[in-house]
């Protein structure tokens, strides 16, 4: 079953600090992984999209790595800002159907305080 | 840039009412979608459409219909609201179909739904 799992649910940084995000999924076959950042009552905005040969990517403060062997990726937000404070999802893609169907991962809803 | 707008951001209906949500893309792409979000759920799809006049079930599709009569315009429709489809709903559009997938979804603001 095609399924993506991120961890953890939720995280309290304090600012400035760095954190990092999970995400394993069992998507099969596997065709790019985006995270997203979603505003609370906003929809969500790509960070970053890596096809299979991407190990990592990065954008500003925040990169996400790849392992496809081990079908895990993470997400690190470096010297965190208040405005980092949101929720973030990570959606796998398969090959499988002409859309591209996605799969999304629940998200972790991550706080920063001042 | 890709520019996503939904009819509304809150609305209140009551059981039973029919209800209309639209969602307009300025970029013309081929893909709409429309999705719920539920807490501790994350997004599920509704319906999807990849071209004029075509759609497609998504995982939920119960209780939903859509239209889809012009390229820039996907419409979610609930014939008979009821109180479990209190929920936010977010439309996105994304360029062109294929085997790739690479193409990023853009996701329009989302339309809070209550339903009493």
């Amino acid at each position: 079953k095609n399924q993506v799992e991120q961890s953890p649910q939720s995280l309290i940084i304090l600012e400035g600090k760095n954190c990092t995000l999970q995400c394993n999924y069992t998507v099969s076959p596997f065709s790019n992984l985006r995270w997203y950042k979603q505003d609370t009552g906003r929809g969500p905005v790509s960070l970053t999209i890596m096809t299979f040969s991407e190990n990592t990517k990065s954008n500003g403060r925040y990169t996400a790595t790849l392992d496809a062997d081990t079908k895990q990726s993470s997400l690190h937000i470096t010297a965190s800002q208040l405005s980092d404070s949101a929720s973030y999802i990570c959606v796998v893609s398969d090959r499988g159907s002409t859309l591209g169907r996605l799969y999304f991962g629940r998200g972790t809803q991550l706080t920063v305080w001042p | 840039d890709v520019k996503v707008t939904q009819s509304s951001r809150y609305l209140v209906k009551r059981t039973g009412e029919k209800v209309f949500l639209e969602c307009v893309q300025d970029m013309d792409h081929e893909n709409m979608f429309w999705y719920r979000q539920d807490p501790g759920l994350g997004l599920r799809l509704i319906y999807f459409s990849y071209d004029v006049k075509m759609k497609e079930k998504g995982d939920i599709p119960e209780g939903y219909s859509v239209s889809r009569e012009k390229k820039e315009r996907f419409s979610l429709i609930l014939e008979s609201a009821s109180t479990n489809q209190t929920s936010m709903y977010l439309c996105a559009s994304s360029l062109t179909s294929g085997a790739s997938g690479t193409d990023t979804q853009y996701f329009g603001p989302g339309t809070r739904l209550t339903v009493l």
